[in-house]
Order: structure tokens, then C-alpha cells, then sequence
């Protein structure tokens, strides 16, 4: 299993550029996560689904949108992007097991924006 | 203030020595997980626990749930051990699907 991926690695935006961060993952998890991670601080919450077709905010949704039309695949849209958009994203996948959830990090998106 | 939080926020440390790290919370869980990042962003799970202690290779996890405190220990530390290691709690939005809440992480080097 190659777990969860998420593509591009590495990306600079000019501000108001848009762009799709993809994650997939190959483990049949119904539970999908996007977060951010800015520097010196823990990872925040953007979206979660809990299946396709299933979609919920987080703690910070604000500029972004996400839509689950397969189990495997978790796009991010990042619609008119902005410098507070800089940051480290990471798709995460898991499944319930006795209400602990275990995750599945993807490798991270590196994303700047200027 | 934080629902998490972690201390040291850094850690340095001899190769070979006892390595711990602590983490409170405030809010009520299912279960705690301690993460690690790698110095290349990565992050994988060593542990998800919601009573008592659990054992992998060198690492020991413990929770006190009346207490709300998980400790992570590191035995007999080595310069590979050097990562971000992050205490998550399920809570806040959806958090009965399991949705985390971190803490900030907290730096170990481990030197040779």
C-alpha cells in the first residue's frame, strides 16, 4: 500500500492564483483530514469528511474548499490565495477502532505564497 | 490558553540519557495519541492510548487520565530519535470522528 500521497510536494503561488492540493489514499478509510501546520504552532484543522460525498469545516476553513466524490481521493481547493496561506499542509486518513481513531499522515504540501 | 500543551517545548540531550516529555490537556477524550515529525516534515503515529502504559522498542507512553497527563520516555536516546513529537487529544470540531487537537510539539536532539 502506498498509505496516503498528496501531490504537488512543493508550491509558490502568486496571491489570488488558485490551486488543488491532492491527497489520496489507498487504505479504504472513510475518515479523511486536512490540516496546516505554520510554524510554532500545532496543526489546525481546515476540513474533515467522513465519507464520499460527506464534507465538514474545521477549525480553520476559511479560504478553502474540499469535496469527496470517491473514498480515496481528498482534494483542497485554495481559491484566491494569500501571503496567510503560507504554510505546511498535511492530508491525513483514519479508521475508528474502539473511538481512538489511529492516523495516517500524507508526506506534507509545502505551500508559499507571495 | 491551550487545550494541549506540551513541555520541554525544547529538548537537548546526551546520547544514551532517559528522555521525557509531558503533555496536560483540558478537555475530555477517548483517547491520546503521541506523533513524530521527522526533521523532513513527516509525520507517523507511535502511539494511540487511552489508559494506562504502552511499550514500543525504547519508547514508553503512560496516561493518568484523572489527572489528565500523558508522559512520553524515551530510553537509552539516540541522534536518530531527533524529531518533534507531538501529543494530539480527539476533541473540538467532529470530535467524535475522531478530529485531534495538538499540541505545539516539542524539539528533542539527541547529540552523539
Amino acid at each position: 500500500n502506498a498509505g496516503v500521497t498528496q501531490t504537488p510536494k512543493f508550491r509558490i503561488l502568486k496571491i489570488g492564483q488558485s490551486m488543488t492540493l491532492q491527497c489520496t489514499q489507498d487504505m479504504n478509510h472513510n475518515y479523511m483530514y486536512w490540516y496546516r501546520q505554520d510554524p510554532g504552532m500545532g496543526l489546525k484543522l481546515i476540513y474533515y469528511s467522513v465519507g464520499a460525498g460527506i464534507t465538514d469545516k474545521g477549525e480553520v476553513p476559511n479560504g478553502y474548499n474540499v469535496s469527496r466524490s470517491t473514498t480515496e481521493d481528498f482534494p483542497l481547493r485554495l481559491e484566491l490565495a494569500a501571503p496567510s496561506q503560507t504554510s505546511v499542509y498535511f492530508c491525513a486518513s483514519s479508521y475508528p477502532h474502539r473511538d481512538a481513531y489511529e492516523q495516517y499522515f500524507g508526506p506534507g504540501t509545502r505551500l508559499t505564497v507571495t | 490558553k491551550n487545550e494541549v500543551e506540551q513541555s520541554p517545548q525544547n529538548l537537548t540531550a546526551q546520547e544514551g540519557e532517559f528522555i521525557t516529555i509531558n503533555c496536560s490537556y483540558s478537555v475530555g477524550i477517548s483517547a491520546l495519541h503521541w506523533l513524530q515529525q521527522h526533521p523532513g516534515g513527516g509525520i507517523v503515529s507511535l502511539f494511540m492510548l487511552s489508559s494506562g502504559k504502552k511499550k514500543h522498542g525504547r519508547l514508553i507512553a503512560t496516561i493518568n487520565i484523572q489527572e489528565k497527563h500523558s508522559s512520553l520516555h524515551i530510553t537509552a536516546s539516540h541522534p536518530r530519535d531527533s524529531a518533534v513529537y507531538i501529543c494530539a487529544v480527539i476533541g473540538g470540531y467532529g470530535g467524535s470522528q475522531g478530529n485531534l487537537i495538538f499540541g505545539k510539539g516539542t524539539k528533542l536532539s539527541v547529540k552523539p
